[in-house]
């Protein structure tokens, strides 16, 4: 069973620092999504991508972040000056296979701790 | 079985029963409806979905259930299992490639 992978699964970065998190979509799909959870709390929408560009965002996707599709099987968010409050567990996910366009699988996550 | 009548962040159930988790929706517009299964440490894992034309989909040992009118969603579990202990959440979403707007988890605790 194909999975979306992302590395780190742990990433600790001083206030102030650039951090870049990886996704590894399932190969085929064609949406690529960031989310993040902050401890304790819900699963919030970053960012959508489709087709190389930012199809939707939310407000937390602020100018500090950003995304890219370098290759065709890397997906990465870059956080350019983290603050305290974007530690949380990020989360890559994927759809749209073809017969399959909805659902959208979630890799393991990076917890990110800024200090 | 247990049943839960308005969301509540926890349920604790015994092994063999049925437990029933409740999920209000917020977008009278979304289309398609999905039950995620977030483990400790790990990422929402895939459960069930749900489109907006369907009230009922079953699946292994999983039925989930839409009642638009209230713009209510449940997820039924028969015969948990210690395994099943995890967080569950219901999600949202309006068309294919947008954002899944998640609802508040519930911890379902299962004891043997």
């Amino acid at each position: 069973e194909p999975e979306v992978t992302q590395t780190p699964s742990h990433q600790v970065t001083q206030m102030g620092q650039e951090v870049i998190l990886r996704c590894v979509p399932i190969s085929n799909h064609l949406y690529f999504y960031w989310y993040r959870q902050i401890l304790g709390q819900k699963v919030e929408f970053l960012v959508s991508f489709y087709n190389n560009e930012i199809s939707e965002k939310s407000e937390i996707f602020d100018d500090q972040f950003s995304v890219e599709r370098p290759d065709g099987s890397n997906f990465t968010l870059k956080i350019r000056s983290t603050k305290l409050e974007d530690s949380a567990m990020y989360f890559c996910a994927s759809s749209g296979r073809t017969g399959d366009t909805d659902t959208q699988y979630f890799g393991p996550g990076t917890r990110l701790t800024v200090l | 079985g247990e049943s839960v009548g308005l969301h509540l962040p926890t349920l604790s159930v015994q092994e063999g029963d049925n437990s029933i988790i409740n999920c209000a929706y917020s977008n009278s517009a979304s289309d398609y409806f999905i039950w995620y299964k977030q483990e400790s440490g790990k990422g929402p894992q895939f459960i069930i979905d749900i489109r907006s034309n369907m009230d009922k989909r079953q699946g292994q040992r999983v039925t989930v259930l839409l009642n638009k009118t209230v713009k209510h969603l449940s997820l039924q579990i028969a015969a948990t299992q210690p395994g099943d202990s995890a967080v569950y959440f219901c999600a949202e979403t309006y068309q294919a490639g947008t954002a899944l707007i998640f609802g508040k988890g519930t911890t379902l605790s299962v004891s043997s």
